[in-house]
């Protein structure tokens, strides 16, 4: 069973500049999560789909990310324009849903350094 | 609403040593407690997870935790450490029961170095 994708695995823009990731979440889970992971912290929920509606974003940086789950399956995270602070590994998850939450597989992450 | 604290940034042991990694979490409604492991330049792996029943968890590659409701409490422990299980530790928790949307809140980490 393939798990889950994301890419690119690393990436590196100057600030203001503007950067999407794409994720791939295994086959037939309905739950799709994003989380960002600054170093040396846990990681923290961004936002939540389920299937394409969104279930949580409420800390999700409206002014400056967004993220879309068109027909369900994959997801674009994007950030514009960013700062510093953004610098982290963004973490894609997927479960076959809500209901089994406690069963989230993760991707690799990308790591994104903003200078 | 919920936290985790994970009482140790960094835990140095040397390699066939026991070592526990502490967990504590706060909330005001039942929690699903989960531990992950990760490697560098890696995704997070589910080491173990507690849902219900017996609150003492085996996971795999021999670590195992314990569920302290009274203390709110999720230690990890492993017996005999190997050079291979220097990494970071996340302790995590899923708040249970309607109106809760599987989100993981997870704690600080924590830095396990095994060293030979």
């Amino acid at each position: 069973e393939a798990g889950v994708a994301q890419s690119p695995r690393y990436k590196i823009i100057e600030k203001r500049q503007s950067v999407a990731f794409w994720c791939n979440p295994i086959s037939g889970h309905a739950t799709l999560y994003w989380y960002q992971q600054i170093l040396g912290q846990g990681p923290k929920l961004l936002i939540q789909f389920q299937n394409n509606g969104v279930v949580d974003d409420s800390q999700l940086p409206k002014d400056r990310f967004s993220a879309e789950r068109l027909k369900g399956v994959d997801s674009t995270l994007k950030i514009q324009p960013a700062k510093l602070e953004d610098s982290a590994v963004y973490l894609c998850a997927s479960s076959f849903g809500t209901a089994r939450s406690y069963e989230q597989y993760f991707g690799p992450g990308t790591r994104l350094t903003v200078t | 609403a919920q936290s985790v604290t994970q009482l140790d940034s960094q835990v140095p042991v040397f390699e066939e040593a026991p070592v526990e990694l502490r967990c504590n979490y706060s909330s005001s409604v039942s929690v699903y407690l989960f531990w992950y492991v990760q490697y560098p330049n890696q995704g997070l792996q589910l080491l173990l997870k507690y849902l219900s029943g017996s609150t003492l968890v085996k996971g795999i590659n021999g670590f195992e935790a314990e569920f302290n409701k009274s203390q709110t409490s999720f230690h990890l422990r492993k017996p005999s450490v190997h050079i291979s299980d220097t990494a970071e530790y996340f302790c995590a928790v899923i708040p249970v029961g309607s109106g809760n949307t599987g989100k993981l809140i997870f704690g600080q980490g924590t830095t396990l170095q095994v060293k030979p």
